[in-house]
């Protein structure tokens, strides 16, 4: 069965600073990968997805991740981080029917 | 456009009560499911379906039921309600694009069980 592990239940930079979540994956077939994001007292949105066309994949809201195969991982980094970044951030993977969500990873942004 | 919408937002059940949580969507996609929310333990999948009439279990499916009558509509049953169900649950919907579609979530139903 796949499955990620995200590394880091809270992650807490300065404004401006870069952002960096980390999510490791565990798949027998190549996996189909996503970032989500849950603003307080809200659902989830997708920030991006990858389905293998490109390594690299850009987001909304300026994130992005790199899909390195030999480090099984998708971490997700922003350069520049900003107060509205403030949320909790879920990376998931696909099993066939199912979505699989990490534990989440709470980001606090301090000015 | 609505989107996935779910009802009610809060509930305070006591133990053995049984209720129904909503959720509908109006997008017409084929794909829908319930997840629960638990502090350190992210999302977990209850139960999906992936069309009218067909339903399966996700991770954690004892103690709720589902149907799927109607493409748009999805409850979730909680029979016997017990303290362990207190959580957020979310309804969320995708079309059959395959299992790289996108997820739109509700806003989840706060439950409390007491």
């Amino acid at each position: 069965a796949q499955s990620v592990t995200q590394l880091g239940s809270h992650v807490s930079v300065s404004e401006g600073a870069l952002v960096l979540l980390r999510c490791n994956y565990s798949s027998s077939v190549p996996p189909y990968l996503f970032w989500y994001v849950q603003y307080p007292n809200q659902g989830l949105q997708l920030l991006l997805k990858y389905t293998s066309a490109a390594t690299l994949v850009k987001g909304i809201n300026g994130f992005e991740a790199e899909f390195k195969k030999s480090e099984t991982s998708f971490h997700l980094t922003k350069p520049s981080a900003h107060m509205s970044d403030a949320a909790e951030y879920f990376c998931a993977v696909s099993d066939t029917d199912k979505l699989i969500f990490g534990t989440g990873t709470r980001l606090q942004v301090f000015p | 456009n609505a989107g996935v919408t779910q009802t009610p937002k809060f509930q305070v059940l006591k133990t053995g009560q049984s209720m129904t949580l909503q959720c509908a969507q109006d997008m017409n996609h084929e794909y829908m499911s319930w997840y629960r929310q638990d502090p350190g333990m992210g999302l977990r999948l209850i139960h999906y379906s992936v069309g009218a009439g067909i339903t399966d279990q996700g991770e954690v499916p004892n103690g709720y039921n589902v149907s799927r009558s109607t493409t748009e509509d999805f409850p979730l049953r909680l029979l016997s309600a017990a303290p362990s169900q207190t959580s957020v649950y979310f309804c969320a919907s995708r079309s059959w694009t395959g299992a790289f579609g996108e997820l739109f979530f509700g806003e989840g139903s706060r439950l409390t069980v007491l």
